[in-house]
């Protein structure tokens, strides 16, 4: 079954330092997809960041960039020149593999790290 | 289009009573999920439809529970005999459905109080 791995229920990150939040995946699909969300105190989810099973090079998306370790089956967030707006809960999710049933291909989501941004 | 919009924000109800969720997907989005979140916790995937077609329902989905999505467009969930147990926000996203998704939009979200 698949499975999404976070750690770290809580972090700490002075403004202006860089941050790594982890996540580890577990999955025996051939091709999957690995997304980061950020969820602040209103609830809306906010895309991040994407990164593909087979893409060669790691994604970045202005300050997130997303370190893709396939052996090792993980995918962390770093997060560059924190800010305080970036405090808020955050979830990593994998995207299972579609069925040729043509089932399959929802999220699965991690339990979330909260990141408190300190001035 | 401006996204996928949930109503309403918030639901306030008596157990025992029946409760239903809308959301609007992005119109040109396949693909509707339906996810339970429960606080401080992720997201829990419920259902989703392909269309109007529901291809896939979770074990957290109880009799209680239903959805649909007529035409292939907005989507309904009742929860029917509510429980304090359901107390919960309720996500929804869409998506276009293709063979590698990328695109989740989610709405903001129904957060639902059972007392």
């Amino acid at each position: 079954a698949q499975k999404i791995t976070q750690t770290q229920p809580g972090m700490f990150v002075q403004e202006k330092e860089a941050v790594t939040l982890d996540c580890t995946y577990d999955t025996s699909d051939p091709s999957y997809g690995l997304f980061w969300y950020k969820q602040p105190s209103s609830g809306e989810m906010i895309f991040l960041i994407y990164q593909g099973s087979y893409d060669q090079q790691n994604a970045t998306e202005g300050r997130y960039s997303l370190n893709f370790q396939k052996a090792r089956k993980s995918a962390n967030l770093v997060i560059s020149a924190s800010q305080l707006g970036d405090s808020a809960m955050y979830f990593c999710a994998m995207r299972e593999g579609r069925r040729r049933d043509n089932q399959g291909g929802k999220l699965i989501f991690g339990q979330g790290t909260e990141l408190s941004v300190k001035p | 289009d401006t996204g996928v919009s949930q109503d309403p924000r918030h639901k306030i109800t008596k157990r025992g009573q029946n409760v239903t969720f809308r959301c609007d997907p992005i119109s040109e989005h396949n693909r509707l999920y339906w996810y339970r979140q429960t606080l401080g916790q992720g997201p829990e995937f419920l259902t989703y439809f392909q269309n109007e077609a529901q291809l896939e329902k979770s074990r957290l989905l109880s009799d209680r529970f239903s959805a649909e999505r007529p035409k292939g467009s907005f989507s309904t969930l009742e929860i029917q005999r509510t429980e304090q147990g359901d107390s919960a926000m309720y996500l929804c996203a869409s998506s276009l459905g293709r063979e590698i998704d990328y695109g989740y939009t989610f709405g903001s979200g129904t957060r639902l109080t059972v007392v």
